[in-house]
């Protein structure tokens, strides 16, 4: 079965750093794309980066987190990161990693989210 | 960016009935590249539907997708209780893919 287990997520103050984790398993990790989905508190998903397959030269951001966040993988450890950078109060929100399709954006499988919670 | 949006916001049924879910988008999407995903609180959503009209596996047949260019619709036959959830459209056919703000399906 497709596994998808975000890690990382917590509490962090305006301007601070968070690096989130997804462990992934069940599947030939490296020949898919994946991606990074957040939902804020009583909101909608919103999609917020992707990451290609080998040999990585595609990493897309909404503009949202364009600048602050940075998407990465290890196809080795069959994991995918999300480094967050400058956070802000509207940056709160449940991390979903999602892995992706045939199509690039298409999202196939979800993790469960981890939640990030950003306040003075 | 393309703009989705759903309606309604929220949709009160009862199992047995058929309900109809629409999604319109502010431009064309590019090869049909639709999909809806079904959001249970505290559960990592699952894809029903991509290609707008194509059930991804496992999906069962009561839920269907159709539509293209700038309008599209998920209709679920037949109403489970396993079915009450938030449901998504999202388009891939460019980047930012975008979601719409959900519609709620809810036990009337």
């Amino acid at each position: 079965d497709v596994q998808l287990v975000e890690s990382g997520g917590g509490l962090v103050q305006p301007g601070g750093s968070l690096r989130l984790s997804c462990a992934t398993s069940g599947f030939d990790f490296s020949s898919y794309g994946m991606n990074w989905v957040r939902q804020a508190p009583g909101k909608g998903l919103e999609w917020i980066s992707y990451i290609n397959s080998h040999p990585f030269t595609t990493m897309l951001y909404a503009d949202s987190v364009k600048g602050r966040f940075t998407i990465s993988r290890d196809n080795a450890e069959s994991s995918l990161y999300l480094h967050m950078n400058s956070l802000r109060d509207e940056d709160t929100a449940v991390y979903f990693c999602a892995r992706g399709s045939m199509a690039r954006g298409l999202i196939s499988y979800w993790g469960q989210g981890t939640l990030v919670s950003v306040f003075s | 960016e393309n703009v989705l949006t759903q309606s309604p916001g929220t949709l009160s049924l009862s199992p047995g009935e058929r309900a109809t879910l629409s999604c319109r988008a502010s431009q064309t999407i590019s090869n049909n590249f639709l999909a809806w995903h079904q959001h249970k609180p505290g559960q990592a959503p699952r894809l029903l539907i991509y290609g707008a009209s194509t059930r991804a596996t496992g999906i069962p047949d009561r839920f269907s997708g159709s539509g293209s260019g700038t309008d599209f619709t998920l209709t679920i036959t037949r109403l489970e209780p396993e079915d009450f959830a938030v449901y998504y459209c999202q388009q891939y056919g460019s980047s930012p893919y975008t979601f719409g703000q959900g519609t709620k399906l809810e036990t009337k």
